[in-house]
C-alpha cells in the first residue's frame, strides 16, 4: 500500500485478555518501529526491527509485551494479560533503510482496556 | 529516558499570524531533531528536521531554530492556516534507533 497500515484501528479489551495488533509497513521497508502513545503524551519507543531481526526491545514495558516480524514485513505486537495502564495508541513506523532515517508512521491502533 | 519537553501545552493564533512553538531538551549529546505534526486520529507526520551542526533550517512556511547553548528548539510557522491546527511534537535522537518525543503543543488556528 501507499502508507503504513495498522489494524485494528480500535480495540477494546477486558482486563486480563490478550491482544494482537498488526502493522503492515510500506512495501520493501527494511526497518520497523513500534511506539506507545498515552493520552496527551508524546510517543514512546517500544521496539525496533531490521528485517526480521528484533535489534532493540529496550522500550517494551514488561514481559507481557512481545513483538515479532517473522518474514521481515508484517509485524505483530502482542500484549498478554492486558491491564488498564496498557490503554494507549500503539503506533507503527517503517523506514526504507536501516535505522530511523525517513520513517513514516501509521495511524495507530487505539487500545482501551476496561 | 531523555527529557524533551515543551514550554506551552496550548497555543491559539489568528489565521494569517505567525506561530512559534518551543521545545526544551536535556541531552546535550542529541544531534538530530525532528518536528512532527499530529492531527487527531493520525500518526505523527514529519514537518522538518535539523542536525546539531546547524542553527537554522527553513522549509515551506516553516523554520526550525536550534540553540544548543540553552538546549532549545523552536518551530516557526508563517501565515498560519486552519489546516495547521494540530498537536506539534519535537523529537530528538542522540544515538541508536529511537527518538525521544516531547509532550506536545496543541495549536489552534482561529479563522
Amino acid at each position: 500500500g501507499a502508507g503504513v497500515s495498522q489494524s485494528p484501528r480500535y480495540k477494546v479489551a477486558k482486563r486480563g485478555q490478550d491482544v494482537a495488533l498488526r502493522c503492515d509497513p510500506i512495501s520493501g521497508h527494511v526497518s520497523l518501529f513500534w511506539y506507545q502513545q498515552a493520552l496527551g503524551q508524546g510517543p514512546e519507543f517500544l521496539t525496533y526491527f531490521q528485517n526480521e531481526a528484533q535489534l532493540d526491545k529496550s522500550g517494551l514495558p514488561s514481559d507481557r509485551f512481545f513483538a515479532e516480524r517473522p518474514e521481515g514485513s508484517v509485524s505483530t505486537l502482542k500484549i498478554q494479560r492486558t491491564q488498564q495502564e496498557d490503554s494507549a495508541v500503539y503506533l507503527c513506523a517503517s523506514s526504507p533503510r536501516e535505522g530511523w532515517y525517513g520513517y513514516t508512521f501509521g495511524s495507530g491502533t487505539r487500545l482501551t482496556v476496561v | 529516558g531523555e527529557n524533551v519537553g515543551l514550554h506551552l501545552p496550548t497555543l491559539s493564533v489568528q489565521e494569517g499570524d505567525n506561530s512559534i512553538i518551543n521545545c526544551a531538551y536535556s541531552n546535550s549529546a542529541s544531534d538530530y531533531f525532528i518536528w512532527y505534526k499530529q492531527e487527531s486520529g493520525k500518526g505523527p507526520q514529519f514537518i522538518i528536521d535539523i542536525r546539531s551542526n546547524m542553527d537554522k533550517r527553513q522549509g515551506q512556511r516553516v523554520t526550525v531554530l536550534l540553540n544548543k547553548t540553552v538546549k532549545h528548539l523552536s518551530l516557526q510557522i508563517a501565515a498560519t492556516q486552519p489546516g495547521d491546527s494540530a498537536v506539534y511534537f519535537c523529537a530528538e535522537n542522540s544515538a541508536g534507533n529511537q527518538f525521544y518525543f516531547g509532550t506536545g503543543t496543541s495549536l489552534t488556528v482561529i479563522p
